[in-house]
């Protein structure tokens, strides 16, 4: 079993749509986890933590679910700037951060 | 003003060559990293290094041999390439080790094809 694992998607959405992820994480014992946006061939930037009671950014939502092992991001009101790679992010031991493959999201007019 | 820049962008070389990433950062971070991903756009760790002390070296060939001068530079040294390593290598740096705000700051990436 992968230590991330995502539907790699691609998500086609229409603009103003909602939509969200998920991500699963096989290490229970982790206690870090981030969500970054890929753009096609850019590099990884972070988008935002994932707190253990939820936090929301604006139209970005992150949740966990400690006891299923999964991470949501939610995003509301679907921008076209938003079509990117959405990667999941679990800190693992010696502080390594560990990435999923990506969901992969577009955003249509 | 790039504040991880690595070189070169793109790198296109024979097997069985031996090519080198070099990578800078001028954020004045402690921590530098090497990331491969393939073309299922997995990002796997390769090293990491802490004040140019080698502290993370996943398990990756030993044709791959990092090196690290100063705590601003981590490069990459690759010999007798093969397929498989096309790739797109990125290095990042963070404040500390991966720390607790979990931000990595990525260079744009050095896609290598070997041929």
């Amino acid at each position: 079993r992968k230590e991330v694992e995502q539907d790699p998607g691609p998500f086609n959405v229409p603009e103003g749509a909602t939509v969200a992820f998920n991500c699963t994480y096989s290490n229970s014992a982790s206690q870090s986890f981030f969500w970054y946006r890929q753009d096609c061939r850019k590099e990884p930037k972070l988008l935002m933590s994932v707190y253990s009671s939820g936090n929301e950014d604006g139209r970005f939502t992150a949740q966990l679910n400690r006891a299923s092992q999964y991470i949501s991001l939610l995003i509301r009101d679907s921008k076209l700037s938003d079509s990117a790679t959405y990667l999941c992010v679990v800190k693992g031991g010696y502080n390594k951060l560990i990435f999923g493959a990506g969901t992969r999201l577009a955003v249509h007019p | 003003d790039t504040a991880v820049s690595q070189t070169p962008k793109y790198l296109v070389t024979q097997m069985g060559n031996d090519k080198s990433i070099k990578c800078e950062q001028n954020l004045g971070h402690d921590t530098m990293y090497w990331y491969k991903q393939d073309s299922k756009k997995f990002l796997k760790i390769m090293f990491s290094y802490n004040n140019k002390e080698l502290i993370i070296n996943e398990t990756v060939p030993n044709r791959f041999s990092p090196k690290s001068p100063d705590k601003a530079h981590l490069n990459l040294h690759i010999n007798s390439l093969e397929l498989g390593d096309s790739a797109v290598y990125f290095c990042a740096s963070s404040p500390k080790v991966a720390a607790n705000t979990g931000e990595l700051f990525f260079g744009e990436g050095s896609r290598l094809t070997v041929l």
